[in-house]
């Protein structure tokens, strides 16, 4: 089985900085690979698709890149409304997901 | 505007069933592959179950293989979790997502439900 991991697990960071989720697969998944974003009590968001391709709609802050076993997501100027948990998703012959990375408020 | 409405969740005590259902709508339910996906309390997400298009085709979990079935009803555009034999580890926010594609597992996952509780508890 594809196991994803996230680092870090915990993010601290202020309104405006440049931050950087990493997602690690155990082998290549080319670029099959999701990111959401978590809020508590609220429904999963998907952000990027395929490892760079930006969701309908979702802020151009956003960005993910990477093939193979690394990837990212990339947050270029934190607003209020990011401070939530990520995930990182394969979806190719399985679903699996990395266990969240949450962005704090530094 | 695609909303997906899950229904079901609630207090269920350790062996018992219990039956979750997503109402869809603002899209042509019958062509996408529909999936389950779960968050226990402060744990991460975890795929539970999905279901092809047309029904034909349903996939488990390894945690819920033999106890959860999942089903579709492409005339009421709903999507169906019974679950039964419960324990305390299937407490969790269950949600229904769309998938982008017909077939599971070739696409991720474009619109999520507001998700239900289902806590197991004597």
């Amino acid at each position: 089985d594809i196991q994803m991991t996230q680092s870090p697990s915990t993010l601290s960071a202020s309104v405006g900085d440049r931050v950087t989720i990493t997602c690690r697969a155990s082998q290549s998944i080319s670029n099959w690979l999701a990111w959401y974003q978590k809020k508590p009590g609220k429904a999963p968001k998907l952000l990027i698709y395929k490892a760079s391709s930006l969701e309908s709609g979702v802020p151009s802050r956003f960005s993910g890149s990477g093939s193979g076993t690394e990837f990212t997501l990339t947050i270029s100027s934190l607003q209020p409304d990011d401070f939530a948990t990520y995930y990182c998703q394969y979806y190719n012959s399985y679903y699996t997901f990395g266990q969240g990375t949450k962005l704090e408020i530094k | 505007e695609v909303q997906l409405l899950e229904s079901g969740g609630g207090l269920v005590q350790p062996g018992g069933s219990l039956r979750l259902s997503c109402a869809a709508s603002g899209f042509t339910f019958s062509n996408y592959a529909m999936t389950w996906v779960r968050q226990a309390p402060g744990k991460g997400l975890e795929w539970v179950s999905g279901i092809s298009d047309s029904g034909g085709a349903t996939y488990y979990a390894d945690s819920v293989e033999g106890r959860f079935t999942i089903s579709r009803d492409n005339s009421k555009n709903t999507l169906y979790l019974q679950m039964s034999s419960l324990t305390a580890e299937d407490t969790a926010v269950y949600y229904c997502a769309k998938g982008s594609v017909a077939t599971m597992f070739k696409g991720h996952f474009d619109y999520w439900g507001q998700g239900t509780l289902v806590t197991v508890s004597s």
